[in-house]
Formats: structure tokens, sequence, C-alpha cells
């Protein structure tokens, strides 16, 4: 049964930088894309950002784009978001998810999410 | 990439049929197959209930359908079930290659 666990949420200071992680299980992690959605207190989910199966190519939100870069270590099965110049609106709930596809099409697998908060 | 629009909140009886809109541009639901939907009970990570306008991924209700007509989308939840109560999001891929979420919008169920 597929299964995704983030790690790596805590409490930052504005400006300064996280990574986050998500450990994939029970698929193929190297057959499919890979997405990080995010959710602000009380508030909507916010696709963030995608990377194709391979690596081969990433696409981002416009909000994060620049600060934030999305990767994979498919040896590890494991997702990355490295969040730099952190600012009070990325404080969300992070979930990792699974593409149905090899690229970006629709999330079927999603974790339970890591929380960022950042603040002074 | 501005946020696809849904109502906020929309609300039936137990047995009740309704439908749920998502509207975009042609650069996302009008002009793409990959629209998708999505459940969330609260305190909960969101679950795949439509894909590609109007799949369904195995062992979903077949109370729940998806179409769609020029740049708008929608859920149609059909039989509507106390566990119905939750948040629902449309989702569409992008001409930009990226994904773009609608609002949500609160099901109620009177």
């Amino acid at each position: 049964q597929a299964h995704l666990v983030e790690s790596g949420g805590g409490v930052v200071q504005p400006g300064r930088s996280l990574r986050l992680s998500c450990e994939a299980s029970g698929f193929t992690f190297s057959s499919c894309g890979m997405h990080w959605v995010r959710q602000a207190p009380g508030k909507g989910l916010e696709w963030v950002a995608v990377i194709w199966y391979d690596g081969s190519n990433e696409y981002f939100a416009d909000s994060v784009r620049g600060r934030f870069t999305i990767s994979r270590d498919n040896s590890k099965n494991t997702l990355y978001l490295q969040m730099n110049s952190l600012r009070a609106e990325d404080t969300a709930v992070y979930y990792c998810a699974r593409d149905l596809s090899l690229v970006a099409r629709s999330m079927d697998v999603w974790g339970q999410g890591t929380t960022v908060t950042v603040s002074s | 990439q501005s946020a696809l629009t849904q109502p906020a909140s929309v609300s039936g009886s137990p047995g009740q049929s309704l439908t749920i809109s998502c509207t975009g541009t042609s650069s996302d639901v009008g002009g793409s197959n990959y629209v998708s939907w999505y459940r969330q009970h609260p305190g909960e990570a969101p679950k795949l209930i439509i894909f590609d306008v109007s799949d369904r991924p195995s062992g979903i209700s077949n109370r729940f359908s998806g179409s769609k007509s020029g740049n708008t989308a929608s859920l149609t939840i059909s039989g509507l079930q106390p566990e119905d109560e939750a948040d629902y999001y449309c989702s569409s891929h992008t001409s930009f290659s990226t994904l773009v979420f609608g609002g949500g919008t609160k099901l109620t169920v009177l």
C-alpha cells in the first residue's frame, strides 16, 4: 500500500531556511511525479511545486518561485522541498503527494502533512 | 496563476443531489482534461475522488460524478450522506505545466 511520510517541519524565523522531506513506500517511487501542496491555517489548498518522475523538470507556484526548490532522490525514495527566505505567509501544513502519472496530472496519494511556522 | 472559482459553501439534505462548480479559464480548466476533485474532512489530508474530469479512483462511490463544459467543471454528489459533509476542492493542470486549486467549497449536510 502506497504511503508517504513528511518530516522536517518546525518553527523558523522569517528570512531563514528549512528543508522538508517526504519518504515514500509501497510503490515504485521513480515512476511517479511528486508534488508539494500547502494549507495555511483555516485556508484552502495551495499547490506549491511538482517534480517529474525522473527529476528532469520542476514547476513552481508564483508565490514560491525563486525561493523554494524541489528535488528527489529515487535511490532513497525521498522527495525534498528546500525553502529559503521564508516569510510569515509560508506558514502552513505542507503535504507531499504522489501524481498518478509520470508528470503532473492528479494527486492520488497524500501524506499526513508537516507543519511549518514562520515567526520571530 | 489565479485560483479557480468555487462557491464558498453549499448545503443539502440527506438523499438529495447537489453540484459544486469550478470555474477557470481557457489556460486551465477549459484547455485541460486533467481536472480533479478532492474531499477533505477536518484534520485530515485531502482525498482524490475524481480525476481526468470524470473518472473515479478505485474505491470511490459512484455517487460522485464529474463533468466539464467550457471553462467550468462540476462535481455532482447524489444520494447525499452525512459523511459527505467536508470541504471539496477542484484542481486543474494549466498551460504552464503547473497545477492550480479552487478556493474550496464547504458542503453542509442539513
